[in-house]
């Protein structure tokens, strides 16, 4: 089984709609998890961190449930410049532990 | 403020061949950590240094080693390339904040592709 599960898409969807992305991971002692974007051939960029009550950044939106292992990220108003990679990301508890990338799910928003 | 910097951007080599790729880390932070990806994947861990110390090591062969110098860049070194190193590796820079995630920034990565 595969530490951090992602559905790989694509999501394809028009400009203006919401999308929610889903995530789970199989480590219970995870600590800290993230949401990076990554266009193509480019690195990953921090999106947002993810907080136990869950958190809002303009038109983001995480949630985690640690007691299902599970992570979300919604997208309200998807906007053409939203197309990319969403990579799901956790870290195992401690100051200094490595990420834990899941595979990925494709977003393109067409016009 | 410059962010993570990598060189070189490209590089092409045959089996067999070394390697060695540079990264400079984000001014303030004092860790590098450094992760493969495959095409379609997302970036495995390869190994983190602090300190000028190898602190955190994932599931990759001896064929991967690294350095830290005291100004907190750091080199990767791949040994007898296979093909199966061809990917994007990513060096990405850290400091821990003593409290909340600990977030680590990523370069543009290298991409090596090995013939």
């Amino acid at each position: 089984r595969k530490e951090v599960e992602q559905d790989p898409g694509p999501f394809n969807v028009p400009e203006g709609a919401t999308v929610a992305f889903n995530c789970t991971y199989s480590n219970s002692a995870s600590q800290s998890f993230f949401w990076y974007r990554q266009d193509c051939r480019k690195e990953p960029k921090l999106l947002m961190s993810v907080y136990s009550s869950g958190n809002e950044d303009g038109r983001f939106t995480a949630q985690l449930n640690r007691a299902s292992q599970y992570i979300s990220l919604l997208i309200r108003d998807s906007k053409l410049s939203d197309s990319a990679t969403y990579l799901c990301v956790v870290s195992l508890s401690g100051g200094y532990n490595k990420l834990i990338f899941g595979a990925g799910t494709r977003l393109a928003v067409h016009p | 403020d410059a962010g993570v910097t990598q060189s070189p951007t490209h590089l092409i080599k045959t089996r067999g061949q070394q390697v060695t790729l540079r990264c400079s880390p984000k001014s303030g932070h004092d860790t590098v950590s450094w992760y493969q990806q495959a095409l379609g994947q997302g970036p495995q861990f390869i190994f983190q240094y602090y300190e000028e110390e190898e602190r955190q090591r994932g599931n990759f062969p001896d064929r991967f080693s690294g350095h830290q110098f005291p100004n907190y860049s750091s080199e990767l070194n791949v040994n007898a390339l296979l093909l199966g190193d061809s990917a994007l590796y990513l060096c990405a820079s850290s400091f821990y904040p003593g409290a909340g995630p600990y977030e680590q920034y990523f370069g543009p990565g290298t991409r090596l592709t090995v013939t």
